[in-house]
């Protein structure tokens, strides 16, 4: 599976949009991009996942580069409880399960 | 639409003994994969069930077990606990039909503390 590597932490102020960027440079052609994060001591959330088109749902967007090699996650307004740490897997559908999350971004929303 | 049920939230058991944290899936949901995060460690991938049948497994010892019942409801267990066993057990469910993805549905978690 492709290795991701994303910022340890951002900041982004209430209200704001947050860019949480993720590069997976070696990503193959049948591997998704997924995103979850995880709010304190809570289980993950899942959030979005991509092939290679833009996706949105009602929690953010998922921008992802022509060449694959890195994605971009958009949280349009973000508010305080979007505080969280964010992961980027890079994944089959098959071993979508087999999951483990490397250290991610932590987003602070600031008031 | 309910989501995945984890049981117990928070549990205290000293070492030797065994546990089993039980989970519910959302309904309709036939796959249940299992987690173990810790601080150090992060998140990892423990053993996934499908229609009562282990799919697969990651790099646990064998005091690590589960299973699945007929109605997808998912058990672990641990048994001679250790310190190490301390974490925040997961547990997950997919939809794992053709139209599966990929996403997975977490619950909130079993806390176990080993003292």
């Amino acid at each position: 599976d492709a290795k991701t590597t994303q910022p340890p932490s951002m900041d982004c102020a209430e209200g704001r949009a947050a860019n949480l960027p993720c590069n997976h440079s070696t990503i193959s052609g049948n591997e998704y991009v997924y995103w979850y994060r995880q709010i304190h001591s809570q289980g993950p959330q899942y959030i979005i996942h991509g092939l290679k088109n833009n996706e949105t749902n009602e929690m953010a967007s998922l921008i992802i580069t022509e060449d694959r090699k890195s994605s971009t996650l958009i949280l349009p307004h973000a508010t305080l409880r979007d505080t969280a740490v964010y992961y980027c897997i890079v994944r089959k559908p098959g071993s979508a399960r087999q999951l483990t999350f490397g250290s991610g971004t932590q987003l602070t929303v600031l008031p | 639409k309910a989501g995945v049920t984890q049981t117990p939230r928070y549990l205290i058991k000293t070492r030797g003994q065994q546990v089993t944290l039980s989970c519910s899936p959302i309904s309709g949901h036939r796959s249940v994969s299992w987690y173990q995060q810790t601080p150090g460690q992060g998140l990892q991938f423990l053993f996934e069930y499908f229609s009562e049948t282990q799919r697969n497994k990651g790099n646990f010892p064998g005091r690590f077990s589960g299973r699945q019942f007929s109605n997808s409801r998912s058990e672990m267990n641990v048994s001679t606990l250790e310190l190490g066993d301390s974490a925040l057990y997961l547990c997950a469910s997919s939809l794992a039909s053709g139209r599966d993805t990929g996403e997975l549905f977490f619950g909130e978690g079993s806390r176990l503390t080993v003292l």
